[in-house]
């Protein structure tokens, strides 16, 4: 079956520090994979999405991330992170069984400490 | 472009009762999907509709429903409502229903049942 994992509730990084977030999936085509952010209050934005070609995507504000097939991981990664980057974060896959579906992780929330 | 609309912002219901939604997409887009989002749980996949049609159903009960319009506006109802049904109710909207699609988010319906 299709599924994301996100193996960290929480994470806590200091303002300027590095970030990764760290996802796994579980697909046995091609896997479509995304990565949007949720604000408080807010709905969700697309950071950045991964088809096909490179495996490093780059995405807005100033996130990356990078496919390894042979990991199933698709980590999340910020060289400085900024006080406004903390939100909850969001792995998912694009799956195709059963009709066209978008597949969610549990999410990951960013504090950020000054 | 507007945005995806969700109306109404917060809700307060009581157990046995049933609740109606309301998400209006980004126009041009026919695609519009229904998300439960609860602590910890992440994202659950309700349903999604394409023109009209029901085009994928996630494992929710049967009290979960929803319905599109021509004009690719949809709706979503609970009936009798449980404690359990307490979350932020995302709706999100695309041009078509591939798996490759990003969605938009709108900011979400909060629904409390006491």
């Amino acid at each position: 079956a299709q599924s994301v994992t996100q193996p960290d509730i929480h994470i806590t990084v200091s303002e300027g520090a590095s970030l990764e977030l760290r996802c796994n999936y579980s697909y046995g085509a091609t896997p479509y994979l995304f990565w949007y952010v949720q604000s408080p209050g807010q709905g969700l934005q697309l950071l950045l999405k991964y088809f096909s070609g490179d495996t490093l995507v780059q995405g807005i504000k100033g996130f990356e991330a990078e496919f390894k097939r042979s990991q199933s991981s698709f980590n999340l990664r910020k060289p400085s992170v900024h006080w406004s980057d903390a939100a909850e974060y969001f792995c998912a896959v694009g799956a195709s069984t059963g009709g066209f579906k978008t597949i969610f992780g549990a999410g990951t929330r960013l504090f950020v400490k000054a | 472009k507007a945005g995806v609309t969700q109306t109404p912002r917060y809700l307060i219901k009581t157990r046995g009762q049933q609740v109606t939604l309301s998400c209006s997409p980004i126009s041009g887009h026919r695609s519009v999907s229904w998300y439960q989002q609860t602590p910890g749980q992440g994202l659950q996949f309700l349903f999604e509709y394409f023109s009209e049609t029901q085009r994928n159903k996630g494992n929710f009960p049967g009290r979960f429903s929803g319905r599109q319009f021509s004009n690719s506006r949809s709706e979503m109802n609970v009936s009798t409502l449980e404690l359990g049904d307490s979350a932020l109710y995302l709706c999100a909207s695309r041009n078509d229903h591939g798996r490759r699609e990003k969605l938009f988010f709108g900011s979400g319906t909060q629904l409390s049942v006491l």
